[in-house]
């Protein structure tokens, strides 16, 4: 079984569409992540959550919205999709907090034409 | 604002060499952790660093942490093709919920 899973794990799509990842984790962890990564390979956090809750929010365009109908599940849905929005995304997960292994997901590769 | 800059960015070596990737900040971190990634996969955690001067191995992977908590290093011995990947360190510092990430190592061993 896989521990964190993201679907879709390709998404080719034109600008000004929205688009949605989802992303299920069944190891029982509380926080879940979503990251971007960059052509350059830097990992960015995106935002965090514990239990349902934001936690950690930073600076991204309020054109991303993230929502966890569980403890389970982390969505991402984007809005008006720009060309600078191409990257991968990435979700993971751990027990509580950072100072603990994080289980990442296998991606998502976004490309906006 | 806590950083932590990872070097060097790219490094292409010869099997059988031995190499050092290091990761610096001038920030205290409470544990630091080491990942790699392999192309169209999501990072895998190797170690994770905690106590000031510990020193981790992992067969031919040597893993330590600096004194004061602000640096580490990831020596590998007699590198082989299947070290191939981007090596990425990451820190728990102020935040509970908010990992601090290196600009991530692409490391090739050639045959």
């Amino acid at each position: 079984d896989t521990a964190v899973s993201q679907t879709p794990k390709y998404l080719v799509t034109q600008m000004g569409n929205d688009k949605s990842i989802k992303c299920e984790q069944n190891l029982g962890h509380d926080t879940m992540y979503w990251y971007k990564q960059d052509s350059k390979k830097f990992l960015k956090i995106m935002f965090s959550y514990n239990n349902k809750e934001l936690i950690i929010n930073e600076t991204v365009p309020n054109r991303f919205s993230p929502k966890s109908p569980d403890k389970a599940h982390l969505n991402l849905h984007i809005n008006s999709l720009e060309l600078g929005d191409s990257a991968v995304y990435f979700c993971a997960s751990s027990p509580v907090g950072v100072w603990e292994t994080q289980y990442f997901g296998p991606g998502t590769r976004l490309l906006v034409l | 604002t806590q950083l932590l800059e990872q070097s060097p960015q790219f490094l292409s070596i010869q099997e059988g060499e031995n190499l050092t990737v290091y990761c610096n900040s001038s920030s205290v971190f409470s544990s630091l952790q080491w990942y790699r990634q392999e192309p169209g996969e999501g990072p895998v955690l190797l170690v994770t660093v905690v106590t000031g001067g510990e020193v981790k191995k992992l067969k031919r992977l040597t893993f330590q942490f600096g004194d004061a908590r602000k640096d580490s290093s990831l020596h590998i011995t007699a590198a082989q093709p299947g070290d191939t990947g981007l090596y990425l360190c990451a820190g728990a510092g102020d935040s509970n919920y908010q990992l601090i990430w290196g600009a991530g190592t692409k490391l090739i061993i050639k045959p």
